[in-house]
């Protein structure tokens, strides 16, 4: 059971490009969620999604794209990387009920030049 | 606006020195309270959930218990391999809320 997969573990961007981190779960859990972690700052919700067709936008949105197109796969992309959005990026998915625990993929560490 | 503070930030601990990490939070109906552990280089992995004020779960050195305003993380006699960072979460119940509050963590050392 491979849990939450992120992909790519590492990637480097020049300021202006774009792309895609990908996650995929196979637990069949109907919420997943995209955190950026920063040094002092903790986990920060960027977006998530209750379910298949549906997401929405968390604490720090701006600059970031989401879909949810399969129940699986919950990719996040950056429309025009910048220098802030350096960080690591981590995807999670639980059940469908607020109270199960979330399961959180290895991260993607993500530099902006 | 629900509210999760984790003290202390960092903990130095010598080998077989018991302490204590507190979450603090502030919710409306607490769903659940969930504690992670989170090595560098990896994402948070699961610990505890604590449903109820009272509420107490054990696994290995650990031990987490949960009151109506915080939740301790009990470590008796940590060895090395239990340095990691310690997160707290809690969701709440209001509104159809489908998003858990994280604290910022507590940096754990446990020294040989």
């Amino acid at each position: 059971n491979a849990g939450v997969t992120q992909t790519p573990k590492f990637q480097v961007l020049k300021t202006g490009q774009s792309m895609t981190l990908q996650c995929a779960q196979d637990m069949n859990h109907e919420y997943m969620s995209w955190y950026r972690q920063d040094p002092g700052m903790g986990l920060r919700l960027i977006h998530y999604s209750v379910g298949a067709g549906i997401t929405d936008q968390g604490e720090v949105p701006n600059g970031y794209n989401v879909s949810r197109s399969t129940t699986e796969d919950f990719p996040l992309r950056l429309l025009s990387a910048a220098p802030s959005q350096t960080s690591v990026y981590f995807c999670a998915s639980r059940p469908g009920t607020e109270d199960q625990p979330q399961h959180f993929g290895d991260g993607t560490r993500l530099s902006i030049l | 606006e629900d509210q999760v503070t984790q003290s202390p930030e960092a903990l130095r601990l010598q080998e077989g020195e018991s302490s204590s990490l507190n979450c603090s939070y502030t919710v409306s109906g607490l769903r659940g309270l969930f504690w992670y552990r989170q090595d560098p280089g990896k994402g948070p992995e699961f610990l505890f959930t604590l449903y109820s004020a009272g509420e107490e779960k054990e696994k290995e050195r650990l031990k987490a218990t949960l009151t109506k305003k915080e939740s301790f993380l009990h470590i008796t006699a940590p060895k090395p391999e239990d340095s990691a960072t310690y997160l707290c979460a809690v969701q709440a119940a209001s509104g159809g809320s489908y998003i858990p509050t994280f604290g910022r963590g507590t940096s754990l050392i446990v020294h040989p």
